[in-house]
């Protein structure tokens, strides 16, 4: 069975500081993994997808990079801002690709 | 939100109790899905959909029936509601059909607390 681990659980930077957040999981078999972003009270939202095939994707201020073989995946958030406060969280495809198992999430707060 | 709604958003309900939550989504997408999640357990599959009258079992399928008679609508049903059921329920869509470019899209949830 697919695990996924989100560490650290929650983080807290001063506004303009660069960060990582970080994902792993146990079975390096998966069609994709995604990173998602959710407020309080709210659905998800994705932010990136990264095929299995892939090594990273970009948008914007946030970067995603992914090593299969190691079961690792970082995203990484540039220029920190008060409005990214939220938690994140990421997702991994299992092999029939109707599987989607989610860590727990980090819960992050950008200080002004 | 790709069109995706859920109902109700908040219910109390009593322990014993059928409970029925509804998601709808416009966009006629084949694919979708009913999490719950939990302090500590994140998101977790409940069941899923392929296709009108088409379900499989997630993770946490357990005491949680489906329907999908047509395609905009994805039910989840608990037939005898428990206190272990209190959480919050996400229903999600994926476009399909290229596994590996698609993503999913959440509704906004719906709060379901057992008493």
């Amino acid at each position: 069975k697919q695990e996924v681990t989100q560490i650290p659980a929650a983080l807290s930077v001063p506004e303009g500081e660069n960060l990582v957040l970080n994902c792993s999981f146990t079975d390096s078999a998966i069609y994709n993994l995604q990173w998602f972003r959710q407020d309080p009270g709210k659905g998800l939202t994705s932010l990136l997808l990264i095929q299995s095939s892939q090594r990273e994707q970009t948008s914007g201020r946030l970067n995603a990079s992914l090593d299969k073989s190691s079961g690792r995946s970082t995203l990484y958030i540039a220029a920190s801002q008060p409005g990214d406060s939220a938690t994140y969280l990421c997702a991994v495809t299992g092999n029939t690709g109707n599987q989607f198992y989610f860590g727990t999430g980090t819960s992050l707060t950008v200080i002004p | 939100d790709a069109g995706i709604t859920q109902s109700p958003r908040h219910k109390v309900t009593e322990t014993g109790t059928p409970v029925t939550l509804r998601c709808h989504q416009t966009e006629n997408h084949r694919y979708m899905y009913w999490y719950r999640q939990d302090p500590g357990h994140g998101l977790r599959l409940i069941h899923y959909s392929y296709g009108v009258k088409d379900t499989d079992k997630g993770e946490v399928s357990d005491g949680y029936s489906v329907s999908r008679s047509k395609t905009e609508d994805f039910l989840l049903t608990l037939e005898s509601a428990t206190s272990s059921q209190t959480s919050v329920y996400f229903c999600a869509i994926k476009p399909g059909p290229q596994l590996s470019l698609d993503t999913q899209y959440f509704g906004p949830g719906t709060r379901l607390t057992v008493l």
